[in-house]
């Protein structure tokens, strides 16, 4: 089985602007959660997907959002990019099965350099 | 609201030493608890799981036992080789239980010298 997969692996931006990450999940998971990598802040969870429908948010501002598709492939969006949104950012999926002790599966990352 | 602590690194270590990464949490209920590593320029892999109390999860020769009592679960190894370099975090569901999305400790980096 194909892991999960994040594209692009590296982006630059500059401050202001908006990105668009791309995760696809392994096969037959239905669950899309992502995270944020920093040196300071360690690792952070941002949002959950599942069934198209966000289930559980983090502590972020509104500018980071995101979106899951019926084939469970998600996408996340910063907007007005800030200094401090430069990050990896981690995309999980599980399989979400009730009553199951989910393991998430992570992908490799998204490098993203806001300049 | 529920935590995960995890000792400072980094941690160096010669080959063939032994390794204890010290993890404590702060949950409600017996969640599952995990320990995830990221090796340089990569994503995190799962190491092992544990998903009630005295469950011993075990992998490529880590161990780490759930210990209710001590709300601990303690990472280990006998004996360690260069290629175990890396950052382990100990992790736990987000809201207690088996589903959600995990809280991690700040992560632990082993670096293991020839």
């Amino acid at each position: 089985k194909a892991g999960v997969t994040q594209t692009p692996r590296y982006l630059i931006k500059t401050r202001g602007q908006q990105v668009t990450l791309s995760c696809s999940p392994i096969s037959g998971h239905r669950s899309v959660s992502w995270y944020q990598q920093t040196p300071g802040q360690g690792l952070q969870f941002l949002f959950e997907y599942f069934s198209e429908t966000q289930r559980n948010k983090g502590n972020f501002p509104g500018r980071f959002s995101g979106r899951q598709f019926s084939n469970s492939r998600s996408e996340m969006n910063v907007s007005t990019l800030e200094l401090g949104d430069s990050a990896l950012y981690l995309c999980a999926s599980s399989p979400r099965l009730a009553g199951s002790t989910d393991t998430q599966y992570f992908g490799p990352g998204t490098r993203l350099t806001v300049l | 609201g529920d935590s995960v602590t995890q000792m400072e690194g980094p941690v160096t270590l010669s080959e063939e030493a032994f390794l204890t990464i010290n993890c404590t949490y702060t949950a409600t209920g017996y969640p599952s608890l995990f320990w995830y590593v990221q090796y340089p320029g990569e994503g995190l892999q799962l190491l092992l799981k544990a998903t009630k109390a005295d469950d011993k999860g075990s992998n490529k020769g880590f161990e780490a036992t759930y210990r209710k009592e001590t709300t601990s679960f303690h990472l280990e190894k006998g004996s360690v080789q260069v290629s175990d370099s890396a950052v382990y975090f100990c992790a736990l569901p987000l809201r207690g239980g088996s589903q959600g999305n995990l809280i991690f400790g700040k992560g632990t980096k082993l670096s293991v010298k020839p």
